[in-house]
């Protein structure tokens, strides 16, 4: 069973669109984590949300905690070939290691 | 500080074979952890170990060993390489104050069993 689901699982789009990844699960986690990988290296901590309704920015890069704590988003305004790689989400809960879901690989092509 | 480093980068072995990733972190993070990475098949935890002494069991420990003599390293053998475990290897480490386990991966080393 995989506890979190990561959708789309891939993603191509044109440099300048706007794009949105998801993180759902059914369980609570207290906090979030997206990574971004790319190929050939390991994944590199983008953001880590802990409060329920949580948003933060990196740049164009929005991240989102659902009020629940069990999803969250990722928004990528003007998407730009930079920003291609895998994502991925992670969730800690309590008493247990980091929980990692499958990935989101995304291609933004010029 | 150069961060979380593992050795070798690429590795080919046959069958039954026996071998030691190495991996080292000078960040003095007392939780470190294996996972590989498979297609399809996101990354799952091997062993994890939250200070030099202790270690433990994550999703996928079969087949492979590890120990934490030290704070800096956290090796993980393989005892009799199986065609299944052809995989890309990542050892990450993480303070654990503050609860977050905020990873910090190494480069990876891409395994190949024939």
């Amino acid at each position: 069973t995989q506890l979190l689901e990561q959708s789309p699982q891939f993603l191509s789009i044109q440099e300048g669109e706007n794009l949105t990844v998801y993180c759902n699960s059914s369980s609570v986690f207290s906090s979030l984590q997206w990574y971004r990988q790319e190929p050939g290296e390991g994944p590199v901590l983008l953001v880590t949300v802990v409060t329920g309704g949580e948003v933060k920015k990196l740049k164009r890069l929005t991240f989102q905690f659902g009020d629940a704590r069990k999803d969250s988003s990722l928004h990528i305004t003007a998407a730009q070939p930079g920003d291609t790689g895998l994502y991925l989400c992670a969730g800690v809960q309590a008493g247990t290691a980091l929980i990692f879901g499958k990935g989101t690989t995304l291609s933004v092509s010029s | 500080n150069a961060g979380v480093t593992q050795t070798p980068k690429f590795q080919v072995l046959k069958t039954g074979q026996s071998m030691t990733l190495q991996c080292a972190q000078d960040m003095n993070h007392e939780y470190m952890s294996w996972y590989r990475q498979d297609p399809g098949m996101g990354l799952r935890l091997i062993h994890y170990s939250v200070g030099a002494g202790i270690t433990d069991q994550g999703e996928v420990p079969n087949g492979y060993n590890v120990s934490r003599s030290t704070t800096e390293d956290f090796p993980l053998r393989l005892l009799s390489a199986a065609p299944s475990q052809t995989s890309v290897y990542f050892c990450a480490s993480s303070p654990l104050a503050g609860g977050m386990h905020e990873q910090y991966f190494g480069p990876g080393t891409r395994l190949t069993v024939t």
